[in-house]
């Protein structure tokens, strides 16, 4: 079965600083997608950035990139020009070619200090 | 368009009783998740929906629980003999279609709360 860790629980960022968050998955599967997904306080999950695992360039939007390591497994998040509303909970997934299901990391907060 | 919707927002319920959590996904959207959230055990998966096909139930934790798609719309998950260790938020999704990488896009969710 697919597992995906977020060992960070909490972390913090200066506003206008780059924070990295971290994520290991473990797959056997070759064809897979990766995401970042946001929750806010308001709970509603909005989706961050995607990853196909197929393709070597690492994702980026605007201020948000991923360092995709895919034979360390590893997808981590980075946020520059840390903004207040950053400030939320941030969850990995990871969703198998064959599989519908995304299977989550536990989060981490990340808190953006003025 | 409006995006996907739940209801109620919250929900608080005695141990026991039965309880209906609705989801309604984006027009045109096939597939429909469920999902819980707890303290302690992140995000978990609970069941899904693809068109006509038949679910896929393999996250449900007991058969207390079950969920039905209408007209390939609208969702219920009901949750029988209400349990303490139910209390959650439960969060709904859809995307267009259940394959390769598409998003899913996430409804508020239910909080409900079990005393």
């Amino acid at each position: 079965a697919q597992t995906v860790t977020q060992s960070q629980p909490e972390m913090s960022v200066q506003e206008a600083e780059t924070v990295t968050l971290s994520c290991t998955y473990d797959t056997s599967e070759s064809d897979y997608y990766l995401f970042w997904y946001k929750q806010p306080p308001s709970r509603q999950m909005i989706l961050v950035i995607r990853q196909e695992a197929y393709k070597q360039q690492n994702a980026t939007e605007n201020r948000f990139s991923v360092n995709f390591q895919k034979a360390a497994k590893s997808f981590s998040l980075k946020i520059s020009d840390s903004q207040l509303g950053d400030a939320a909970m941030y969850f990995c997934a990871y969703k198998g070619g064959a599989n519908s299901k995304l299977t989550f990391g536990k989060g981490i907060t990340l808190s953006v200090r003025p | 368009g409006a995006g996907v919707s739940q209801s109620p927002s919250n929900k608080v319920t005695e141990k026991g009783k039965d309880v209906e959590l609705r989801c309604d996904p984006i027009s045109g959207h096939t597939a429909l998740y469920w999902y819980r959230q707890s303290l302690g055990q992140g995000l978990e998966f609970l069941i899904y929906f693809q068109g006509n096909s038949a679910p896929d139930k393999s996250g449900l934790p007991s058969d207390r629980f079950s969920a039905e798609r209408t007209g390939g719309s609208v969702s219920t998950l009901t949750i029988q003999r209400t349990q303490q260790e139910d209390s959650a938020v439960y969060l709904c999704a859809s995307n267009l279609l259940a394959g390769d990488g598409y998003e899913q896009f996430f409804g508020p969710g239910t909080r409900l709360t079990v005393l």
